[in-house]
């Protein structure tokens, strides 16, 4: 089974106007961190903002912002005012207490499938 | 300024040859990680270390080599072993080995083999 979600191979946005990025996950273990990651055309995997699953507020970073609805094990970024820049692919991501053969926990994180988001001006 | 560093930016390999891809990290974190990225795809995990001197198999190792001799450096040789290299590679680091840790990565490397 999927651990991570991501629905939405692609997604189109008019600059200035929000959009939402879908992300559902699965795991049984009560700890766990959610993260989102933009990988621009260049490759690199830029951070963008995290939620633990203890955590009782939305995250929010700028014009990013996570809907966390645990019940239903989703983790939607919301991307507000788009900008011509923030056209990219995001991956939705899941970090679970992991633990090697020497009994020591290494936080195993899991990638989506990733969404491309066009910004169109 | 603080970062990880991934050289080259993109290699070029024939067939039968090793290959080593660099990662540096001047963060003070004591684990890192390679990540292997195929067109249109997430990543997937290869190898990781948690402290110097000691790394594990990730989900994907066979084919891929690593060491771990000093806290700043984790490089990763792809050898002839590994049937289908041609890939994008990331490296990351994070500065523990917590469920909330965030992982920084590198600016990656692209392998293609001829």
């Amino acid at each position: 089974a999927q651990k991570i979600t991501q629905t939405q191979p692609g997604m189109f946005v008019q600059e200035k106007e929000a959009v939402t990025l879908d992300c559902t996950y699965d795991t049984s273990d009560p700890s766990y961190g959610l993260f989102w990651y933009k990988q621009p055309s260049s490759g690199e995997m830029i951070f963008l903002i995290y939620q633990g699953s203890y955590d009782q507020q939305n995250a929010t970073e700028g014009r990013y912002s996570l809907n966390f609805q645990k019940a239903r094990k989703s983790a939607n970024l919301v991307i507000s005012a788009s900008q011509l820049g923030d056209s990219a692919m995001y991956f939705c991501a899941m970090r679970e207490p992991r633990y090697n053969a020497g009994g020591t926990s290494y936080g195993k994180l899991t990638f989506g499938q990733g969404t491309i988001l066009t910004v169109h001006p | 300024d603080g970062g990880i560093t991934q050289s080259p930016k993109y290699l070029f390999r024939k067939e039968g040859q090793n290959v080593t891809l660099s990662c540096e990290q001047n963060l003070n974190h004591d684990a890192m990680y390679w990540y292997r990225q195929d067109p249109g795809q997430g990543l997937r995990l290869i190898y990781y270390s948690q402290i110097v001197n000691d790394f594990q198999k990730g989900d994907i190792a066979e084919g891929y080599s690593v060491s771990r001799e000093k806290k700043e450096s984790f490089p990763l040789t792809v050898t002839s072993a590994q049937k289908n290299p041609t890939a994008f590679y990331l490296c990351a680091s994070t500065s523990g080995s917590s469920y909330t840790d965030t992982q920084y990565f590198g600016p990656g490397t692209r392998l293609t083999v001829l």
